[in-house]
């Protein structure tokens, strides 16, 4: 069936590094969503891309969608403490796959 | 609007006993999932309900069931619980289904002891 490999499992970053996290899916996806879990939390709706070569920015966060629509990644610039939590790509088959997400930890 | 609101926030039930989930989604929002997220995993997909319609299952045991009323609000139901269901079960509703932004609930934290 439809995978949706993310990698890394962890990131440690120091506070102001950057940090990326990447998905690829087995199958071409019709379009690749993002969540973000914070510890204790549940996950929130980051943003969907839809197009082939799509890059959509929210601040420091870049997104993109491959071309062929079975890879995209996500990279914060300058990470800060409010970054924490793990990051999940997720794309739609029948239901949606997720990945398995990948935890941004701040080194102290 | 109202977020997705799911009821109880905590469980602790004993090994054998049965348990309901409760799930209010979005107004409006006609699809709920279900997902069981336990430590370090990732989200592991029950059940996606449509208009009172099981539309998806997951591989999960016959154990996990659900169902949705005409209101949209769902129910989880677990039978015979094991140790290895404790995790935090998640629900979410979104307007047309997988292609379409999911929101969340807080979860149902599940203590089976």
């Amino acid at each position: 069936g439809q995978q949706v490999m993310q990698i890394p499992q962890y990131q440690h970053v120091q506070e102001g590094e950057d940090f990326t996290t990447y998905c690829n899916s087995s199958t071409t996806l019709s379009n690749i969503q993002w969540y973000k879990q914070r510890p204790g939390g549940h996950p929130v709706f980051l943003i969907q891309l839809v197009k082939s070569g799509e890059v959509k920015k929210q601040k420091r966060l870049t997104f993109q969608f491959g071309e062929a629509k079975k890879n995209s990644s996500l990279h914060i610039t300058a990470t800060q403490t409010t970054d924490v939590g793990t990051y999940f790509c997720a794309g739609p088959n029948y239901q949606l796959i997720w990945g398995a997400g990948t935890k941004l930890i701040i080194k102290p | 609007k109202a977020g997705v609101t799911q009821t109880p926030r905590y469980l602790i039930k004993t090994r054998g006993q049965q348990v309901t989930l409760s799930c209010s989604p979005i107004s409006g929002h006609r699809s709920v999932s279900w997902y069981q997220q336990t430590p370090g995993q990732g989200l592991q997909f029950l059940f996606e309900y449509f208009s009172e319609t099981q539309r998806n299952k997951g591989n999960f045991p016959g154990r996990f069931s659900g169902r949705q009323f005409s209101n949209s609000r769902s129910e989880m139901n677990v039978s015979t619980l094991e140790l290895g269901d404790s995790a935090l079960y998640l629900c979410a509703s979104s307007f047309r289904g997988p292609t379409s932004e999911a929101f969340f609930g807080q979860g149902t934290r599940l203590t089976v002891v």
